[in-house]
């Protein structure tokens, strides 16, 4: 079964700082890579997704994702941050029919 | 875009007692559904995969006879806590996929119903 790794649970930043969360998974076959979001107090939704092709994935809301397949990893960023970025993130992979999540990333962004 | 409900989102219970969780897929017709259980800065826990008209798969260590998952039409999948207890309080959140209306690749996901066990 495939695993996912989510580094610094808790981020702290200013707005317009740039943000980056890293996500890296263990899998030898073939992954369809997402990146959730969830507001507080809302449900999750999703960001951006990466099934096939171009590697440097646009999603909503100024995001951005890069599948790295040789360092299996899928690093989600974003340029200038807003307050109402505040949320938890979550990184998940699809891989046999099973999608797996990882710790999540607390990012909360100082007016 | 695709749209999953829970109900109830919140429900406190007595130990002991068996609490029911419902999903549905409002506008569209979900073959594949999942329940996931959210711990406090943990990640979502997959606990079963159902599809229409068939027997869930349980992911190892969750106990089937516990958590009884129904999924008996095309837009609605049930989660039946079994003689609740405190370790069972969380957050559980259910998901759905593909069938008409639906991307089949992608996961649409339910508001999560947290569960108290007194």
């Amino acid at each position: 079964a495939q695993s996912v790794s989510q580094h610094n649970h808790h981020v702290i930043l200013s707005e317009a700082a740039s943000l980056e969360l890293g996500c890296n998974y263990s899998y030898g076959g073939t992954v369809n890579l997402f990146w959730y979001v969830q507001y507080p107090g809302q449900h999750l939704q999703l960001l951006l997704k990466y099934f096939s092709g171009d590697p440097l994935v646009k999603g909503i809301k100024g995001f951005e994702a890069e599948f790295i397949k040789s360092k299996f990893s899928f690093n989600l960023r974003k340029p200038s941050v807003q307050w109402s970025d505040t949320a938890e993130y979550f990184c998940a992979v699809r891989g046999n029919n099973r999608l797996a999540f990882g710790k999540g990333n607390q990012v909360v962004v100082i007016p | 875009g695709a749209v999953v409900s829970q109900h109830p989102s919140r429900v406190i219970c007595k130990s002991g007692t068996s609490v029911k969780i419902e999903c549905r897929s409002l506008d569209f017709q979900a073959t594949t559904m999942f329940w996931y259980r959210q711990f406090p800065k943990k990640s979502l826990m997959l606990m079963a995969t159902s599809n229409e008209g068939s027997k869930a798969t349980y992911e190892q260590g969750v106990e089937k006879d516990k958590f009884l998952i129904n999924h008996a039409s095309l837009t609605l999948s049930t989660l039946t806590v079994t003689s609740a207890h405190p370790e069972d309080s969380s957050f559980y959140i259910c998901s759905a996929r593909g069938g008409t209306g639906g991307s089949p690749y992608e996961q649409y996901f339910g508001p999560g119903t947290r569960l108290t066990v007194t």
